[in-house]
C-alpha cells in the first residue's frame, strides 16, 4: 500500500530565512509520481510540482527547490529567503502508475508554514 | 485553466438533515474526488468517480454517498447530518485513468461545512 508521511506538522520561522519541508513515501511500484501542493489560508489547494520515479533531477523554480532521493525514499521541499505570503498548508502526495485508477492519490498529512515577518 | 467550482463556501446545517454538497469542473475531466479535510489528519478520500454513474469508495465513506448523473459535476451527500461530520470537504478532478497517475489534481476552494 501507499503512503506519504511529512513528518512535521507546524513549522514557523521569520521571513528571509530557508526552509525544508520533509516527505518521505512507500511504495511497490516502479514507475509512480510525487506532487506538491500549496494550501494558503483561502482554501484551494494549488499544484505546485510533479516528479515521476525515473527523473531524480532536482528542480529550481525561482526560491522553490526540490530534492528527490530514491535511495531514502524522499520528496524534500525548500523555500528559500522565505515570505510571509508562503504561509500556508503545504501537502505531499503519492500517484501508482499501476493503479487502475489512476489519478488517484495518497496524501501526507501536510505541514503548516508560517513565515512571521 | 481548469475550474473547479463548489457550491457554496461555507454552509450551516442541523443534526439529521440531508445536506447537499456540489461540484462542478469545467474541463471534461474522468476522474473527480470527495475529500474531507481536519486539523492533524490531513486529506481524507471518501469517495471518488471515474466515470458518469461510476463510483468508489475512498477510506471514509460512512454516513455519505455520492451522484454522479453528469461528467462535469459530482455531488456528496450527507444522509443524516451529524455532528462528527462538521469538516471543511474539498472535491478535486482530473484527467482519466490512462493518464491520471502523473497528472495533478485541481481542487475547488471548499466547503467549510458546521453541522449543529
Amino acid at each position: 500500500a501507499q503512503k506519504v508521511t511529512q513528518a512535521q506538522t507546524e513549522i514557523s520561522v521569520v521571513e528571509k530565512e530557508d526552509v525544508t519541508l520533509d516527505c518521505v513515501y512507500e511504495t511497490r511500484d516502479t514507475t509512480y509520481y510525487l506532487f506538491w501542493y500549496k494550501q494558503p489560508p483561502s482554501g484551494e489547494l494549488v499544484f505546485l510540482i510533479r516528479r515521476n520515479s525515473f527523473d531524480e533531477q532536482n528542480e529550481i523554480s525561482g526560491r522553490y527547490s526540490w530534492n528527490f532521493q530514491k535511495s531514502t525514499s524522499s520528496f524534500n521541499f525548500t523555500i528559500t529567503a522565505s515570505q510571509v505570503v508562503d504561509s500556508a498548508v503545504y501537502f505531499c502526495a503519492l500517484s501508482e502508475a499501476s493503479n487502475t485508477n489512476a489519478g488517484k492519490s495518497t496524501f501526507g498529512d501536510g505541514t503548516t508554514l508560517t513565515v512571521k515577518p | 485553466d481548469v475550474k473547479v467550482t463548489q457550491s457554496s463556501r461555507y454552509l450551516v446545517k442541523r443534526t439529521g438533515e440531508k445536506v447537499f454538497l456540489e461540484c462542478v469542473q469545467d474541463m471534461d475531466h474522468e476522474n473527480m474526488f470527495w475529500y474531507r479535510q481536519d486539523p492533524g489528519l490531513g486529506l481524507r478520500l471518501i469517495y471518488f468517480s471515474y466515470d458518469v454513474k461510476m463510483k468508489e469508495k475512498g477510506d471514509i465513506p460512512e454516513g455519505y454517498s455520492v451522484s454522479r448523473e453528469k461528467k462535469e459535476r459530482f455531488s456528496l451527500i450527507l444522509e443524516s447530518a451529524s455532528t462528527n461530520q462538521t469538516s471543511m470537504y474539498l472535491c478535486a478532478s482530473t484527467v482519466g485513468w490512462s493518464l491520471g497517475a502523473n497528472q495533478p489534481q485541481h481542487f475547488g476552494d471548499g466547503t467549510r461545512l458546521s453541522i449543529l
